[in-house]
């Protein structure tokens, strides 16, 4: 059974860099058919994708994080991982990774979600 | 960026009856919308995919409609663990951005 697990600091200062990292068992994060991504979600808020990656290192964007944001995947490890810089207060949420159905979008599995609060 | 609305943002209903969940999209989306449930403390769980397919291991009384702009879920006759946040999820654009609807939390009532 696929199973994805998020890991990384919990608290992280204003101006700095956050960084995630997905472990991924049961399954490789080499097959074909599903690419892999981060979605957020801040207190209160809905749902937000944060930007999605194959295996051979592919990636896109949410536009509105996109000069912040940079996903990377390390195959030999079996994990993928999300860094974005400069991060304030609006960057605190409980962030997934999953797996996304290639062609489609649709997310068939997360992680149980960390969370990450920007604050001094 | 399409917009995605849900409605009611609350619903109570007694267990045994049946729930009926609405989600609407600013421009059409075909059938390229996703049903997820969420409950307190757990990952999001996808339901249904291309707007009316049960995903894998989704029991029966879970059900979807609709097309274009306007989607529904049903939950034919609620059972107890079926008390959650639902989220709908428009992924037309593949593969460019896809949103998320803001949720339906469905109560006990």
């Amino acid at each position: 059974q696929l199973q994805l697990q998020e890991s990384g600091p919990g608290l992280v200062k204003p101006s700095e860099t956050l960084s995630l990292t997905c472990s991924v068992s049961g399954g490789s994060i080499s097959s074909s058919g599903y690419l892999w991504g981060w979605i957020r979600q801040p207190p209160g808020k809905p749902l937000e994708w944060i930007g999605s990656i194959y295996y051979s290192g592919h990636t896109y964007y949410n536009p509105s994080l996109n000069s912040r944001v940079t996903l990377s995947v390390d195959t030999s490890k079996n994990h993928f991982s999300l860094q974005l810089n400069s991060v304030t207060a609006a960057d605190t949420a409980v962030y997934y990774c999953a797996r996304l159905v290639d062609g489609y979008n649709f997310l068939d599995c997360w992680g149980q979600g960390t969370q990450v609060t920007v604050s001094s | 960026e399409i917009v995605m609305t849900q409605s009611p943002a609350t619903l109570s209903v007694s267990p045994g009856e049946r729930a009926t969940l609405s989600c609407r999209a600013s421009q059409s989306v075909g059938s390229n919308l996703a049903w997820y449930q969420q409950t307190p403390g757990q990952a999001p769980r996808l339901l249904i995919y291309g707007a009316s397919t049960r995903a894998t291991g989704i029991p029966a009384r879970f059900s979807g409609s609709g097309s274009g702009t306007e989607f529904t879920l049903t939950i034919s006759s609620l059972q107890s663990e079926d008390f959650a946040v639902y989220y709908c999820q428009q992924y037309n654009n593949w593969p460019f951005i896809f949103t998320f609807g803001p949720g339906t939390r469905l109560d006990i009532k």
